[in-house]
């Protein structure tokens, strides 16, 4: 069955640390997608990054890294330098290029970053 | 280009009466999902509206209802609303043209907060 673990539920650090956040997925589809949304305190997911299971290379946009690994399942994200405006809940989500049908992700249960200046 | 707008954005029902809820997707998009966030289940998806048609729904009960409209705009309708109905009911938009099933990214709303007493 489809499932996403994140299994930090909390992180603290202070300004300027660098913080990676954890995701696992398991999924038996051969095509699927993998996104890491941000959930500041107003609510709204902001979209970070999407990559598909063909694409195992690492992205780098700013501070943000992702890293995809399918030998593992995972595809982790690490903030470089942080800032107390990273401070949010981040989702990894999964969706299926088949089983799942359209436009359905699942979502782990979140990772609340805490950044203390 | 504006973004996912959901109106209302806070909603106090109480117990038996129904609810509908509002969508308006990024201009151009004609893919709309909803999804449910609380505190103990996550984020878990509802249904995915394209082209005024149902193409997915998740596991909820027939109570959670939806529709979309020529111009895009959806809604969903929940009737005889019960205490763990209250949550943060999230809306995303997509183009909805990928050439497979979950290829989209999709971009969420800021959400409406119901409560039910």
């Amino acid at each position: 069955a489809q499932k996403v673990t994140q299994a930090q539920t909390e992180i603290s650090v202070v300004e300027k640390e660098d913080v990676t956040l954890d995701c696992v997925y398991e999924t038996r589809d051969t095509t699927y997608y993998l996104f890491w949304y941000k959930q500041p305190p107003s609510g709204e997911l902001v979209f970070l990054i999407r990559r598909n299971s063909f694409d195992e290379q690492n992205e780098i946009s700013g501070r943000y890294s992702w890293n995809f690994q399918k030998s593992t399942s995972s595809f982790n994200f690490t903030i470089t330098a942080s800032q107390v405006v990273d401070s949010a809940v981040y989702f990894c989500a999964l969706s299926e290029g088949f089983s799942g049908g359209y436009n359905k992700l699942i979502f782990g249960a979140g990772t609340r970053l805490a950044v203390h200046p | 280009k504006a973004g996912v707008t959901q109106t209302p954005r806070y909603l106090i029902k109480t117990r038996g009466q129904q609810v509908t809820l509002s969508c308006s997707p990024i201009s151009g998009h004609r893919s709309v999902s909803w999804y449910q966030q609380t505190p103990g289940q996550g984020l878990q998806f509802l249904f995915e509206y394209f082209s005024e048609t149902q193409r997915n729904k998740g596991n909820f009960p027939g109570r959670f209802s939806g529709r979309q409209f020529s111009n895009s705009r959806s809604e969903m309708n929940v009737s005889t609303l019960e205490l763990g109905d209250s949550a943060l009911y999230l809306c995303a938009s997509s183009n909805g043209q990928g050439f497979a099933a979950g290829t989209d990214t999709q971009y969420f709303g800021p959400g409406t907060r119901l409560t039910v007493l």
